[in-house]
């Protein structure tokens, strides 16, 4: 039973490009969570959707990003327009639910040059 | 989101039993509390969590009050492998208060 994957494992990009995570969770788990860890930081808490819908995404900034969690496929965190500060490791997390531990991803380590 | 308070820092001696306190003073009845570990360049592990009563798996067990406002996370033997960030989190039960808010968790160093 594969862990949460998360691809690519790192990522650089221009300033002013186009940036997609990919996360798929683990077999059965409908709940998923993005975090933004910045360098020498904590974990930030960024997007929680279940199949089709956005939860709760409180701590997404309000331009530029964007999170969707197919019916089919993988939940996908989009970051258009990237700038220098947008460079951090980003973990997705899955769930069964609240009752449940979380399980994250090894990250996508995102570079902006 | 209920806070956590935990020490910023700890040392053990390996192959001893390592104590991680944390404080949750205004935690809710129906709060969980969950434990993860980060280790440096990985993504965060989950650890354990419980409600009320004491909790073992294989990695550790957590011992939580009576009143629950503190509980422990015990390593009973650490090893090297066991250095990493600990964050204890509490976790909302309802419906869309599910998220775990990271605080700054307590780094722990063991010792050779």
């Amino acid at each position: 039973n594969a862990g949460v994957m998360q691809n690519p494992r790192h990522l650089v990009r221009r300033r002013g490009q186009e940036a997609r995570l990919r996360c798929s969770p683990m077999k059965g788990h409908s709940h998923v969570y993005w975090y933004r860890q910045l360098p020498e930081e904590g974990l930030k808490f960024m997007v929680y959707l279940q199949k089709e819908n956005i939860i709760d995404e409180s701590g997404m900034p309000k331009e530029r990003f964007s999170a969707e969690f197919p019916k089919e496929g993988p939940s996908i965190l989009r970051i258009q327009q990237v700038v220098r500060g947008d460079s951090a490791a980003y973990f997705c997390a899955s769930s069964q639910g609240p009752n449940y531990g979380y399980t994250f991803g090894s990250g996508t380590r995102l570079t902006v040059v | 989101d209920a806070k956590t308070t935990q020490p910023n820092s700890m040392e053990s001696n390996e192959e001893e039993p390592v104590h991680l306190p944390c404080n949750h003073s205004t935690i809710s009845g129906t709060d969980y509390i969950h434990w993860y570990r980060q280790l440096p360049s990985q993504g965060p592990e989950y650890v354990i969590h419980g409600l009320t009563s004491n909790v073992n798996n294989r990695m550790a067990s957590l011992a939580i009050a009576e009143d629950r406002k503190s509980s422990t996370l015990i390593l009973h033997r650490a090893t090297l492998r066991d250095a990493a960030v600990y964050y204890c989190i509490l976790r909302g039960a309802n419906f869309g208060n599910e998220k775990l808010t990271f605080g700054t968790g307590t780094r722990l160093t063991i010792i050779p």
